[in-house]
């Protein structure tokens, strides 16, 4: 199994460009996240999904929108870059509401000029 | 809203100190309680979880944290650590049966060889 993964890797896009972060898992998993992770404010979530066509609000949802095209995958869009958008973005995912933990993909590393 | 907080943000040790990372949360419910660790460039791996029984949980090289439920603290020991730990702890929690982790802002441990 691959586990999460994420493209790009790297991404360097000017303000106002737009473009989507992929993530995929191959665990079957119901439950997908997108974070961002910034210097000394850990890592917080942008939105999630319970499970296929469902998506929720994190704690900073603002500038992004997702899209959970089925159990694989789920991608998140940067409709008009800004500079406060520069972060690492980490896609995760989890088997159900049970007890179980989140599984990281390798993040991908974003700056806006 | 749940909070994490972690006591310090930047830990120096020579090796073979002993170490203890502090993590405080918030939710006064019943609660499931992770470390993960992020060291350089890497995405983030489960060290240790609780979810019920034996407060003190053991992980993976040697970690092991202690659940006091009165305190609401999940602190994170290590009896000797090695430049390999030299990483990023991030402390989370989740509510039972909730499907979102809520992280701390990290502790970044810097092991002096």
């Amino acid at each position: 199994n691959a586990g999460v993964t994420q493209t790009p890797k790297f991404q360097v896009l000017k303000t106002g460009q737009s473009m989507t972060l992929q993530c995929a898992q191959d665990m079957n998993h119901n439950s997908m996240y997108w974070y961002r992770q910034d210097p000394g404010m850990g890592l917080r979530l942008i939105y999630y999904s319970a499970s296929e066509g469902t998506t929720d609000k994190g704690e900073v949802p603002n500038g992004y929108n997702v899209s959970r095209l089925n159990k694989r995958e789920f991608s998140l869009r940067l409709e008009s870059a800004a500079p406060s958008q520069t972060s690492v973005y980490f896609c995760a995912s989890r088997p159900d509401r049970g007890l179980n933990e989140q599984f990281f993909g390798p993040g991908t590393r974003l700056t806006v000029l | 809203a749940q909070s994490v907080s972690q006591h310090n943000h930047h830990v120096i040790l020579s090796e073979a100190a002993s170490l203890e990372l502090g993590c405080n949360y918030s939710y006064g419910g019943t609660v499931n309680l992770f470390w993960y660790v992020q060291y350089p460039g890497q995405h983030l791996q489960l060290l240790l979880k609780y979810f019920s029984g034996d407060p003190l949980v053991k992980g993976i090289k040697g970690f092991e944290a202690e659940f006091i439920k009165s305190k609401f603290s999940f602190n994170l020991r290590k009896p000797s650590v090695q430049w390999s730990d030299t990483a990023e702890y991030f402390c989370a929690v989740i509510m039972e049966y909730g499907n979102k982790l809520v992280f701390g802002a990290g502790t970044i441990l810097r092991v002096k060889s």
